[in-house]
């Protein structure tokens, strides 16, 4: 197993900026769903990717977007930072979309807004 | 509006001790519920899942319970470690896996 990767693993934007984070799912996994993750927090459910499709998305503002490419990697963009965009980004990557497969996490991105 | 509750929100124990988290879920339609453990800025590693049928799994010293008539789940850690610290996470998933209901975790910290 590669496992998922994320990168950067630190960011530090203004208010304001655009970032673009990265995810390489596991390989032969073909779902990637992004999460925010707050300190002291449970990830909370962004968006996610099924076959380059957005599958289901959460209770985020449009200038949260995504993207899945052929290979099954995938990038979050969010666009005009605010302050309560710092958080750890993690990205997860599962085989089947509605099989109870194990579902894994990437090491996180952390950032921070400033 | 579908929630996990887990509880306590954080412990601290001794080496070589015993504990149990505890997570209580409303949602519904119930598929599986998992048990991670995540690290300091890490990402989540799952520990065990379960789905409506099982009642016990068990992965290595981590047993977790289930009871879906309460919906509630457990996780036990036998004969704690150091390396046992970190925030313990209970994912509750509807019929479809996207949507995950993710418990706040409970922080243990164990001390020699």
């Amino acid at each position: 197993e590669t496992g998922v990767t994320q990168s950067p693993t630190h960011l530090i934007k203004t208010r304001g900026q655009q970032v673009t984070l990265r995810c390489s799912s596991q390989s032969g996994h073909n779902t990637v769903s992004w999460y925010q993750q707050a300190l002291g927090q449970g990830p909370q459910f962004i968006f996610q990717y099924y076959r380059e499709e957005e599958n289901g998305r959460g209770n985020f503002p449009p200038r949260f977007s995504g993207l899945q490419f052929p290979n099954y990697s995938s990038e979050l963009n969010v666009n005009a930072l605010e302050l309560d965009d710092s958080a750890l980004y993690l990205c997860a990557s599962s085989l089947e979309v509605g099989r109870a497969d194990i579902i894994l996490f990437g090491p996180g991105t952390r950032l921070t807004v400033l | 509006k579908n929630q996990v509750e887990q509880s306590p929100q954080s412990l601290i124990i001794l080496e070589g001790k015993n504990c149990t988290l505890q997570c209580n879920y409303t949602v519904s339609p119930f598929s599986n519920l998992r048990w991670y453990k995540q690290d300091t800025g890490r990402g989540p590693v799952s520990l065990t899942i379960m789905t409506f049928s099982e009642n016990t799994k068990s992965n290595g010293r981590y047993t977790a319970t289930l009871d879906a008539d309460t919906k509630q789940s457990s996780l036990h850690i036998t004969a704690s470690q150091l390396s046992d610290s970190a925030s313990y996470i209970c994912v509750v998933s509807e019929n479809n896996d996207y949507k995950l209901s993710f418990g706040a975790g409970t922080t243990v910290t164990v001390r020699a």
